[in-house]
C-alpha cells in the first residue's frame, strides 16, 4: 500500500512569513500532484512534478520533488491571508493518485 | 472553475435511505473518479471508471456503487445509509499535459441524520 505523509498537519504563521510543508513516501511515484483546497469545496490543482530533482515555480510558490522520485516539498515565499488552506500532495502511479492528508495553512493578516 | 460538475451540492438524508450522486466530467475526459473526504480519513479513493467501464476499485463499500453512461456521466450510489457515510463526495476527471492529473468537481456534501 503507498502512502504519503504530510507534515506538519498543522501551520498557522503571520503574512509575510515564510514557510515549506512536506510531503513524503516510502514508495516511488512517476508524477506528483499539489493541490489547494477551500473549506467546501474540490481540491484544485497546483503543479504537476514528473522528473526527480525537478523544482517548479508559481510566483511565490516553489514545488521540489525529491531526486528518487519518492519525496516533495512546497516552499511559499512572503504569505498572504489567500495562500489560506488544506495543501494536499498526491502520488501519480498507474493512473491513480494516492492523497496525503494535507497541510491545513493559516496566513493571519 | 475545473469544468467538472457534481449535484447536487448538498443532501440530508436519513439512515437506511439511498442516495445518488450525480457527476459529468470535462469535456473530453473519459476517466471519472470518486472519491470520499471525511475529517479523519482524508481523501479516499473510491473507484474508477473509462469510457464506461469499471478500472479500479479503492475503498468502496459493498452498498455503495457507481456506473458511468454513455454520455460520461457518473453516478455514485449509497444505500443503507450509516451516519459514518455523511462526508463530502467528490468526482475527478482525468486529462491535462500529465496522465495521472486528475480535476475535481465542487463536490457533494452528505450528511446522514
Amino acid at each position: 500500500t503507498q502512502l504519503l505523509e504530510q507534515s506538519p498537519q498543522f501551520l498557522s504563521i503571520q503574512e509575510g512569513e515564510n514557510l515549506t510543508v512536506y510531503c513524503n513516501s516510502s514508495s516511488v511515484f512517476s508524477s506528483l500532484q499539489w493541490y489547494r483546497q477551500e473549506p467546501g469545496e474540490g481540491p484544485v490543482l497546483l503543479v504537476t512534478v514528473v522528473t526527480g530533482g525537478e523544482v517548479k515555480k508559481l510566483k511565490r510558490l516553489t514545488f521540489q520533488f525529491g531526486d528518487a522520485r519518492k519525496d516533495s516539498s512546497l516552499h511559499i515565499t512572503a504569505a498572504q491571508p489567500g495562500d489560506t488552506g488544506l495543501y494536499l500532495c498526491a502520488g501519480g502511479s498507474n493512473y491513480k493518485l494516492t492523497f496525503g492528508k494535507g497541510t491545513l495553512l493559516t496566513v493571519n493578516p | 472553475d475545473s469544468g467538472v460538475t457534481q449535484t447536487p451540492k448538498h443532501l440530508i438524508t436519513a439512515t437506511g435511505q439511498r442516495v445518488t450522486l450525480r457527476c459529468s466530467p470535462r469535456s473530453g475526459d473519459l476517466s471519472v473518479y470518486w472519491y470520499q473526504q471525511s475529517l479523519d480519513q482524508g481523501l479516499q479513493f473510491l473507484i474508477h471508471y473509462y469510457n464506461g467501464e469499471e478500472r479500479a476499485k479503492g475503498n468502496i463499500l459493498e452498498r455503495f456503487s457507481a456506473q458511468q453512461f454513455p454520455d460520461l456521466h457518473s453516478e455514485l450510489n449509497l444505500s443503507s445509509l450509516e451516519l459514518g457515510d455523511s462526508a463530502l463526495y467528490f468526482c475527478a476527471s482525468r486529462g491535462g499535459t500529465n496522465y495521472n492529473e486528475q480535476f475535481f468537481g465542487p463536490g457533494t456534501r452528505l450528511t446522514v441524520l
